[in-house]
């Protein structure tokens, strides 16, 4: 196991263009979580899955964007219509059954800039 | 809404001085709390966790109820310590993080 995994690495767009991210958790972890980090500030809590459930979204999560886990086991999010101020680094974090106070993996992030 | 303070935005300190990275935060009920570190070009890690009390690297963090503050302390830097540092405590089922501190330790 190799920890975390997010692809791709990197990602520009076109503003007004989908995309879509995929993260693949510490095998072991039925937690998973979705941060959006921009330049200068700490990550920011998109939303989390227990095992295939999304049980918690932030409001920072627009109805532009979509997070699933089907088998929960990978996860996919996805922008629609994409906008400049979505341009930011999208981290994919794994954790166990006791949540963040054992504190979880996280993944190299996916960086997107959208022109 | 609970939130974490990192005031320093860059400490910029000399090999062999000592760093302290200030973290406050906000909530009324007992902390839990968490320094997590990014080096360049890695993913965000783990540093150390208050609940633990343990030394990593060399760095400590003293929870202070009174000031609800969790410093981050190392008594003698060293250059790869220079990083991104990030006081974060759980809410509900997710970390609040700080804004950050940026470390630069120059030789």
């Amino acid at each position: 196991d190799t920890g975390v995994s997010q692809n791709p690495r990197h990602k520009i767009t076109k503003r007004g263009q989908n995309v879509t991210f995929r993260c693949d958790p510490i095998s072991e972890h039925n937690r998973l979580y979705w941060y959006r980090q921009t330049l200068g500030q700490g990550p920011e809590f998109l939303t989390y899955f227990q095992n295939e459930a999304q049980l918690e979204k932030s409001r920072l999560l627009s109805d532009r964007f979509s997070a699933e886990r089907p088998k929960g086991s990978f996860s996919t999010l996805e922008i629609q219509r994409t906008e400049q101020g979505d341009s930011a680094m999208y981290l994919c974090a794994s954790g166990r059954d006791r949540g963040p106070q054992l504190g979880y993996t996280f993944g190299s992030g996916t960086r997107l800039t959208v022109v | 809404a609970q939130r974490v303070t990192q005031p320093e935005k860059l400490l910029s300190v000399f090999k062999g001085a000592p760093v302290e990275l200030k973290c406050n935060y906000s909530y009324s009920g007992s902390p839990e709390l968490f320094w997590y570190v990014q080096y360049s070009r890695q993913r965000l890690q783990l540093l150390l966790r208050h609940i633990s009390r343990e030394s990593i690297k060399g760095f400590t963090a003293d929870l202070n109820k009174g000031e609800t503050s969790f410093h981050l302390k190392k008594p003698f830097a060293q250059e790869e310590d220079s990083a991104m540092y990030y006081c974060a405590h759980p809410a509900g089922n997710k970390l609040t993080f700080g804004g950050g501190t940026r470390v630069l330790v120059k030789p």
